[in-house]
């Protein structure tokens, strides 16, 4: 299975500093995804980005929330200032084909 | 538009015992249709996969048919073990596999 790469596995911090997540993809793959999973419920599309721009957002990805592609191999989420509400495993993902191959996660918490 | 729902959990089973978990879909066009499982602690790692109508995906003895007429991709295995103790999500998307939507997931427990 493809390797998505993600950093740190977890993270934690005080309400209302910002975070920044990492994830690597399939390599020279231009598309990917982020997903939030709050703990014991169903995984949530955030944002899917496209050759250095935002291709499509959900309704959760507001203006708290940023992806970047700081150089040619690794794509970042930020999360400007952090509620308790974001504490989640975050989730990045790479798609080859029909299919999306997940990184192992992010778990924030925010105290 | 396009949805999946999924048959709530949680489910605990004993080993040996015949498992399955009720995912049918909503979409438009022709979807692909995923199982996804997530471990304790871990990612979501693809289980399996089907294309098309009557494609049967199957992987470590789970199996799962896209049916068309019914809408379902039902995954399924003959014998659980403790080590299939996970969260299973079906999840479609479409030919590009650029827009997923996923279930909410079934708790699967395999108790011995």
């Amino acid at each position: 299975e493809p390797e998505v790469t993600q950093t740190p596995s977890h993270q934690v911090t005080q309400m209302g500093q910002e975070v920044i997540l990492r994830c690597v993809p399939i390599s020279n793959h231009l598309y990917f995804y982020w997903y939030r999973q709050i703990l014991g419920q169903k995984v949530e599309f955030l944002v899917s980005f496209y050759n250095n721009e935002i291709s499509e957002k959900s309704e959760i990805f507001d203006d708290q929330f940023s992806v970047e592609r700081p150089d040619g191999s690794n794509f970042t989420l930020k999360i400007r200032s952090t509620k308790l509400e974001d504490s989640a495993m975050y989730f990045c993902a790479s798609p080859r084909t029909d299919t999306q191959y997940f990184g192992p996660g992010t778990r924030l918490t925010v105290l | 538009g396009n949805s999946v729902t999924q048959m709530e959990g949680p489910v605990t089973l004993s080993e040996e015992a015949f498992l399955t978990i009720n995912c049918t879909y909503t979409a438009t066009g022709y979807p692909s249709l995923f199982w996804y499982v997530q471990y304790p602690g871990e990612g979501l790692q693809l289980l399996l996969k089907a294309t098309k109508a009557d494609d049967k995906g199957s992987n470590k003895g789970f199996e799962a048919t896209y049916r068309k007429e019914t809408t379902s991709f039902h995954l399924e295995k003959g014998s659980v073990q403790v080590s299939d103790s996970a969260v299973y999500f079906c999840a479609l998307s479409d030919r590009t596999g650029n827009q997923f939507y996923f279930g909410t997931g079934t708790s699967l427990t395999v108790i011995p």
